[in-house]
C-alpha cells in the first residue's frame, strides 16, 4: 500500500498569507496525486487533480506541482473559506489511499 | 449540477448489517463509476469501494473485502453499500462521489455528497 504522508500536521496563518502543504509518497505515484479541500460538516471538494490541474471552478490562488514522490499544494493569498483540512489522495496503485491531512487554522 | 444524496445511516450494534444508499441527480447516472469513502472520527480518508459505470468491476480494500459489497441500480441513478459483520472499527461518516471520468473509471473522486454517519455500538 502507497502511504502519504502529509506536511505540516497544523498550518497556522493569516489571511491574505501564502499557505505551502507537502504530500510525500512512500513509493512513485507519477502524476497522479490530487488534493481535496474539507471544512467540517460538508463534502471534500476536488482542488487539483494529475499533481498540476485545478478541477472546474476551482481558483487560480491554488495551484499544485509535483511528481513521483513529493507534491506540492501553494494557496497564494488565504481566504476566509480556505480555513480547512487538505488532503492528497493518490490513484497510481490500488488501494487509492489519502493522506492524513493538513489542517490550515487561522492564526 | 451534481448532487448526491447519502442515507441510511444510523447505529447498529457489532457484527450486524447496514446498508447505505446514494441517489444521484444532475447527470448522466449510468456513465460514471462511483466511490464509497469513510472517515472515521479523528482520522482521516479511506476509500472503501469503487465500482465502474456499468458495474463489471468493483474495487475493495483489506480493510472491508468480504464484508462490503458495492453495486447500483443505473436505472434509478442509485449505489448502495452493503456493509456486514459490522465492528466497532466500521464507525465513520461514509460519503459517496461520482467519479471524474466518463465510460470507465479514473479512481478520481470529483463530487462528493454530505455523507452519512454509521455508529456500530452495543
Amino acid at each position: 500500500e502507497i502511504v502519504l504522508t502529509q506536511s505540516p500536521a497544523t498550518l497556522s496563518l493569516s489571511p491574505g498569507e501564502r499557505a505551502t502543504l507537502s504530500c510525500r509518497a512512500s513509493q512513485s505515484v507519477s502524476s497522479y496525486l490530487a488534493w481535496y479541500r474539507h471544512k467540517p460538516g460538508q463534502a471534500p471538494r476536488l482542488l487539483i487533480y494529475d499533481a498540476s490541474n485545478r478541477a472546474t471552478g476551482i481558483p487560480a490562488r491554488f495551484s499544485g506541482s509535483g511528481s513521483d514522490t513529493d507534491f506540492t499544494l501553494t494557496i497564494s493569498s488565504l481566504e476566509p473559506e480556505d480555513f480547512a483540512v487538505y488532503y492528497c489522495q493518490q490513484r497510481s496503485r490500488w488501494p487509492f489511499t489519502f493522506g492524513q491531512g493538513t489542517k490550515v487554522e487561522i492564526k | 449540477q451534481v448532487q448526491l444524496v447519502e442515507s441510511g445511516g444510523g447505529v447498529v450494534q457489532p457484527g450486524r448489517s447496514l446498508r447505505l444508499s446514494c441517489a444521484a441527480s444532475g447527470f448522466t447516472f449510468s456513465n460514471y463509476g462511483m466511490h464509497w469513502v469513510r472517515q472515521a472520527p479523528g482520522r482521516g480518508l479511506e476509500m472503501v469501494a469503487v465500482i465502474w459505470f456499468d458495474g463489471t468491476k468493483k474495487y475493495y480494500p483489506d480493510s472491508v473485502k468480504g464484508r462490503f459489497t458495492v453495486s447500483r441500480d443505473n436505472s434509478k441513478n442509485i449505489v448502495f453499500l452493503q456493509m456486514s459483520n459490522l465492528t466497532a472499527e466500521d464507525t465513520a461518516v461514509y460519503y459517496c462521489a461520482r467519479d471524474f471520468c466518463s465510460d470507465s473509471s479514473c479512481y478520481l473522486p470529483a463530487y462528493w455528497g454530505q455523507g452519512a454517519l454509521v455508529t456500530v455500538s452495543s
